[in-house]
């Protein structure tokens, strides 16, 4: 198993260009998430999905496009890249648990190797 | 947004101490909290998801303790090693889709 892979790993963008960051895994989780990591911020959920053609927008969505066509890809695009964008971009999946107390619990989550992006 | 706090922020301590982190967050509508170690250049590995109150996991020297009435959790690392050096989030779900993340507890372990 691969796990969650992403590419690129690295890209520098001008204001105003735009670009789809990959995701792809190979575990067979229902559940995928887009999170930014800012310096000092911890991760910031931007969207997520709980299967495929589902997704909901997270705590920073602003800017952002996501889209599910199957279980394993979870692409993200930002269409007009602004230097607020410049960020370390992780994909994340993971499987739900049966229920505790009648409460569906997420599994651990498995995070890929990160994009690191820089608007300029 | 979700009210997670992890202190200390950042710790230094000595190759053999041991040593514990505090991650706080409402406990209303709780699911699970998770705990995750996340190296420099390297990305977030889980380390335990709790759910019941007095929860205890150990993985290894380190464990953590669960309180989802007062909404707490306690991460502890025995006898540090310079591998256990490591950022430390805290994720409480508090919905049936998702986690929220603490900003974390850096731990640097000096040889």
């Amino acid at each position: 198993n691969a796990g969650v892979t992403q590419t690129p790993k690295f890209r520098i963008l001008k204001i105003g260009q735009s670009m789809t960051l990959q995701c792809t895994q190979d575990m067979n989780h229902n559940y995928m998430y887009w999170y930014r990591q800012d310096p000092g911020m911890g991760l910031k959920l931007i969207y997520y999905s709980v299967g495929a053609g589902i997704t909901d927008k997270g705590e920073v969505p602003n800017g952002y496009n996501v889209s599910r066509s199957t279980t394993e890809d979870f692409p993200l695009r930002l269409e007009l890249a602004a230097p607020s964008q410049t960020s370390v971009y992780f994909c994340a999946s993971t499987l739900t648990s049966g229920t505790s107390g009648g409460r569906r619990i997420l599994f651990e989550q498995f995070f890929g190797p990160g994009t690191r992006l820089t608007v300029l | 947004i979700l009210n997670v706090e992890q202190s200390p922020q950042s710790l230094h301590v000595q190759e053999g101490d041991s040593t514990n982190f505090t991650c706080s967050f409402p406990s209303s509508n709780f699911y699970a909290l998770h705990w995750y170690r996340w190296e420099t250049a390297k990305s977030p590995e889980a380390l335990f998801v709790m759910t019941l109150n007095g929860d205890e996991k150990k993985k290894g020297r380190i464990s953590a303790t669960l309180n989802t009435k007062e909404g707490y959790s306690y991460l502890y690392i025995k006898g540090s090693q310079p591998e256990d050096s490591a950022t430390y989030l805290c994720a409480p779900q508090t919905g049936a889709n998702n986690l929220f993340f603490g900003t974390g507890t850096r731990l640097t372990v000096i040889p």
